[in-house]
């Protein structure tokens, strides 16, 4: 019953690092996405998945990077961090192969500060 | 392009009192509709959603939402909120072949 799984809850980064947030998802879902959240902007799509080996962008997906090898497992990259990447990030899955009729099924973030 | 609009940032209401929230889109095509909830803390899950059929849909936790095509709205209503449903709710609308857009969000707070 683990559903979406994000590692890890809490980063701090400083400004340049780079790291990768994990999410795995044990539901067989073909889409998966990742969004973030920031006060009073909602949640915003930065990239998202159809499949393996498929990757499309979102809305904000500038300082990103993903990739999808295999079905359950959709890691999202800062390959140099900014203060403006501050935020909550929430990956999402949804067994619909066609992302935007299906039930999305959240993990429960992971809050990430740049200094 | 397209988007999706919450107009109400907070919205308080006392225990009892019947709720709506409000959500207007814009997209040209028949849209795929949701409604999200948010504790805090938490991530989200899925209130209700809407793809067709029947314009009143009914979704947990006694919440409902009526499609609105004319007005381009979808708005979420409850009878009678309970402590409980003190959160944030989020609009979302699927577009385009496989992207879910969501609204920035209302916070809803309970009154005793």
């Amino acid at each position: 019953n683990a559903g979406v799984t994000q590692t890890p809850k809490f980063q701090v980064l400083k400004t340049g690092q780079s790291m990768t947030l994990q999410c795995a998802q044990d539901m067989n879902h073909e889409y998966m996405s990742w969004y973030r959240q920031d006060p009073g902007m909602g949640l915003r799509l930065i990239h998202y998945s159809v499949g393996a080996g498929i990757t499309d962008q979102g809305e904000v997906p500038n300082g990103y990077n993903v990739s999808r090898s295999t079905t359950e497992d959709f890691p999202l990259r800062l390959l140099s961090a900014a203060p403006s990447q501050t935020s909550v990030y929430f990956c999402a899955s949804s067994y619909s192969p066609s992302g935007k009729s299906g039930e999305l099924f959240f993990g429960e973030g992971s809050r990430l500060t740049v200094l | 392009a397209q988007s999706v609009t919450q107009p109400d940032i907070h919205i308080t209401v006392s225990e009892g009192a019947s709720l709506e929230l409000r959500c207007n889109y814009s997209y040209g095509a028949t849209p795929y509709l949701f409604w999200y909830v948010q504790s805090p803390g938490q991530g989200l899950q899925l209130l209700l959603k809407y793809f067709s059929g029947d314009t009143l849909v009914q979704g947990i936790k006694g919440f409902e939402a009526e499609f609105k095509r004319s007005q381009s709205s979808f708005n979420l209503r409850k009878p009678s909120v309970h402590w409980s449903d003190a959160a944030e709710y989020f609009c979302a609308v699927g577009v385009g072949d496989d992207k879910i857009i969501f609204g920035k969000g209302t916070r809803l707070h309970i009154l005793p």
